[in-house]
């Protein structure tokens, strides 16, 4: 078990550009959150997946981000057209869900900064 | 929706000594869990400790125990015998019971261990 990991661990990247972040979350489990933490601010949630299905997407900041989770396994989010206003942390999770008890552990990887310039 | 407010941006403590984190939330559910996250420098969230709303005991992890007070709506974390590796963004979050299980934080609060 190597825990929750995300690639890349920072981005720079110019504004209009498209960047794509990857999450491969602990490998049993079958939740996977993308959260984004801006400077001085607690994680805020994006959206989630249960197995390769998307649950929850009207948290997403703007129709420019998307994610996708093929096959229930790693996640990416992507982020189209870059903003400055997109500088900031992209933090993945995951947990197990069983049966009808949801109230299990998160855990979150170390996070991907993105830099806009 | 649940709000979670952390009215400490920054505390400081003496090593071995301990320090309390508040926290208050908001919900109209009655079904919820509340946790401590550990943000190190290293940025990664670590899970501190846990509580189910249902439950009265408050949650201990060693250390790290919680007065947990349903009626005031109010979390604290406790850290006894402060340890120089327990300096890092605490949050505190919330989730209910049943649904997406996403978790709503605070802003945050910067912990200072001097020793």
């Amino acid at each position: 078990d190597t825990g929750v990991s995300q690639d890349p661990r920072h981005k720079i990247t110019k504004r209009g550009q498209n960047v794509t972040f990857r999450c491969d979350p602990i490998s049993e489990h079958n939740r996977l959150y993308w959260y984004r933490q801006t400077l001085g601010q607690g994680p805020e949630f994006l959206t989630y997946f249960q197995n390769e299905a998307q649950l929850e997407k009207s948290r997403l900041l703007s129709d420019r981000f998307s994610a996708e989770r093929p096959k229930g396994s790693f996640s990416t989010l992507e982020i189209q057209r870059t903003e400055q206003g997109d500088s900031a942390m992209y933090l993945c999770a995951s947990s197990l869900r069983q049966g009808g008890f949801s109230g299990n552990t998160i855990y979150f990887g170390e996070g991907s900064w993105l830099t806009v310039v | 929706a649940q709000t979670v407010t952390q009215s400490q941006p920054e505390m400081s403590v003496q090593e071995a000594e301990t320090v309390t984190l508040s926290c208050t939330y908001d919900t109209s559910e009655s079904d919820y869990y509340l946790f401590w996250y550990k943000q190190p420098p290293s940025r990664q969230m670590i899970l501190v400790i846990r509580q189910e709303a249902y439950k009265q005991q408050n949650a201990t992890e060693n250390r790290f125990s919680v007065n947990f007070q349903k009626a005031a709506k109010s979390f604290s974390l406790k850290i006894s015998d402060s340890q120089l590796g327990d300096a890092a963004m605490y949050f505190c979050a919330c989730t209910l019971v049943g649904g997406s299980y996403q978790l709503t934080f605070g802003k945050g609060t910067k912990l200072s261990v001097i020793p």
